[in-house]
């Protein structure tokens, strides 16, 4: 059963504008949230995390958006560069929890 | 940044042979590490946690005798895929914790690619 979903596969974005990739989740106990970064041949790498008691987070180019109701977040990146081309993961955890759950991922890709 | 690596990278081996991954973190240590199996399309997905000194707790259909765990030390955590078959064919990857209980952040390793034929 897979509790955090990313339904878009890809997204290609022209530098310089907004990516935004979506995730939703099912379980209502996830209290906090991840985006996780992957280039080939590397293991994923943490970007940016948001906590279920707010709303939004940000960090330089790259803003969390959590929705509680909607169990939906969103990651935006802006300006978007070609170095951002990557997979991206979003992960979910449960109060005191040690494992993360990952959604399938989002490949982006930046065109310069 | 913390790292952590795995070796080998990629193994292929023979069915019914074992097969054994390494995970270790380079610059900090890790008490708690992690082992996931991400198919093709699929989301990582986390097989078991592994405790220094202690034995590592599967997640349900995750068969305890066929993959191995052993956390020595709280650098070093070991996978070994026993009796492996081509269904166990997969990209398997570890993570380690920094902190207590609770923290967030986990490193991961570049991961090993492992082909049964």
């Amino acid at each position: 059963d897979q509790q955090v979903k990313q339904n878009s596969p890809s997204l290609s974005v022209q530098e310089g504008r907004i990516s935004i990739l979506n995730c939703d989740y099912t379980n209502s106990m996830f209290d906090y949230f991840l985006w996780y970064k992957k280039y080939p041949a590397e293991g994923p790498t943490f970007l940016i995390s948001i906590s279920s008691i707010k709303d939004k987070n940000e960090d330089g180019r790259f803003t969390v958006f959590l929705n509680k109701s909607a169990k939906h977040l969103s990651l935006h990146i802006v300006p978007s560069q070609p170095g951002d081309s990557a997979v991206y993961f979003c992960a979910a955890r449960k109060t005191g929890a040690n494992n993360l759950f990952f959604g399938t991922g989002t490949r982006l890709t930046v065109i310069p | 940044g913390a790292v952590v690596s795995q070796h080998p990278s990629w193994v292929i081996c023979k069915s019914g042979t074992s097969v054994k991954i390494e995970c270790r973190s380079l610059d900090f240590q890790a008490t708690t590490m992690f082992w996931y199996r991400q198919f093709p399309k699929q989301s990582l997905m986390l097989m078991a946690t592994s405790n220094e000194g202690s034995k590592a707790t599967y997640e349900q259909g995750v068969e305890k005798d066929k993959f191995l765990i052993n956390h020595a030390s709280l650098t070093l955590s070991t996978l070994t895929v026993t009796s492996a078959h081509p269904e166990d064919s997969s990209f398997y990857i570890c993570s380690a914790k920094l902190g207590g209980t609770g923290s967030e952040l986990q490193y991961f390793g570049p991961g090993t690619r492992l082909t049964v034929t």
